[in-house]
Parts: structure tokens; sequence; C-alpha cells
């Protein structure tokens, strides 16, 4: 069993960046594939990005393409969600989630059955 | 984008009667090398993460009760609950995993 544990909760200014982490243990990070998404108060699940974490490459939805950085550091198991120009709209709950057999999956196509408990980013001024 | 539409937004179910949930995609999420639908129902609770409760459209996740399944292809799909629980009541999501970005259904909530 994957857990993923994530950090504790940001309030932060308009403009500023936040930086999410999410430590893995249980399986092999290396196999895995990590996702993030978001989910404001009372709305619908929003998806992020992607990290494979053996190869390091990452796939992000347009949305967010200018903005958000998502990498992962092998040697503590951890990956990383950083979101800049930061504006109230992104006051939400960021949550990872991990496949841990993206390697033997088909590309692209990763099931990400294991999430982090969430980590509330408030933007306020 | 794959658009995901769920229908309804929400709906109330007495005690051991049925719930059903539809979810439809704007593009087909069946991938044909290996005939299976690339679209999970997740399970959301206050203050929770989602719990994925399917995948593949009609697979059960290990320790999800047989109450619940799923069903469908291509664009439509349908999660059923048989005999509601007081502990089923969420809101459940599905959403495609067939192609980034992976995009999910607006949810629906389910209440006694």
């Amino acid at each position: 069993q994957m857990q993923l544990v994530q950090s504790g909760p940001e309030v932060k200014k308009p403009g500023t960046s936040v930086k999410v982490s999410c430590k893995a243990s249980g399986l092999t990070f290396t196999r895995s594939a990590v996702q993030w998404v978001r989910q404001a108060r009372g709305q619908r699940l929003e998806w992020m990005g992607w990290i494979v974490v053996v190869s390091g490459n990452t796939n992000y939805t347009q949305k967010f393409q200018e903005r958000v950085t998502i990498t992962r550091d092998l040697s503590t198991s951890t990956a990383y969600m950083e979101l800049t120009g930061l504006r109230s709209e992104d006051t939400a709950v960021y949550y990872c989630a991990a496949d841990p057999r993206a390697t033997l999956t088909t590309p692209g196509k990763y099931l990400f059955e294991y999430w982090g408990q969430g980590t509330l980013v408030t933007v306020s001024s | 984008d794959i658009v995901m539409t769920q229908s309804p937004d929400s709906l109330a179910v007495s005690l051991g009667e049925r719930a059903t949930i539809n979810c439809k995609a704007s593009q087909s999420v069946f991938y044909r090398p290996n005939n299976k639908n690339y679209l999970v129902w997740y399970q959301q609770k206050p203050g929770q993460p989602p719990k994925l409760l399917i995948h593949w459209a009609s697979t059960r996740e290990s320790g999800v009760p047989d109450r619940f399944s799923g069903s469908g292809s291509g664009t439509d799909f349908t999660l059923t609950i048989s005999s509601l629980q007081a502990e089923d009541v969420a809101v459940y999501y599905c959403q495609q995993y067939y192609t980034a970005p992976r995009t999910f259904g607006q949810g629906t909530k389910v209440e006694i």
C-alpha cells in the first residue's frame, strides 16, 4: 500500500508562489507517476498535471502551463507542485495522487489510485 | 479536451433503494488495443480526498462493496449503487483517463 503525505496548509499573498510537497512511502517511488489535482470550495476536481517519476517527464493542463511546475526528488521520494503568480481564485485544496505501477502502464493512461490528504492553500491579501 | 458531463447534479434516495448516476464523455474513451474504457469513478466525502471506486468503467477496486457497479462503453457510463447505505452519502465523480488533460465530471451529490 502506498501512502502519500502532503505538507501543511499555506496562506499566501497575491502574486507570490507556493510549493506543496507530497512524500511517498510503501511502494517503489521510481515506478510511479504523480498527478496534482485541486478543488476550490464546493467546486469540481480540476486536474493540473503529472510527472513520471523515473524520467521526470511532465504534462500540464494548458490552463496552468505558464504557472505550474511539478518536480520530484528521488532521494526523498517526494513530489512537488509549485504554483506561481497566485491570485484569490487559486484558493483551494491541492491533492497529489500516485499510480505506483506507471512504468508498467500504457504511457499516459496512468491510474492514480493513491491520494494524499490534501493541502489547503489560501490566497489572501 | 474531453468534456465529462454527469447527471443528475444531485439525487436523494431512500435507504436500501437504488441510486443511478450517469456520465457522458464528449468523445470516446474506449482504447481499442486492449478493449478497455478509460473511465473511473471516485467517491468523495466532506473533508476527504477522492476514493477510487471503479476503474476501466466496471472494475471495482479491492475492498469496495459489491453494491457499487459501473457499466457503459465509449461515451456513456453509469455508476449504480444497488442498495444505498447511510455511509454512501457523498459526492461521486467520473473522470476519463484516456488522455491528457484528465477531466472530471462536475460531481453528483447523493443524499438520503
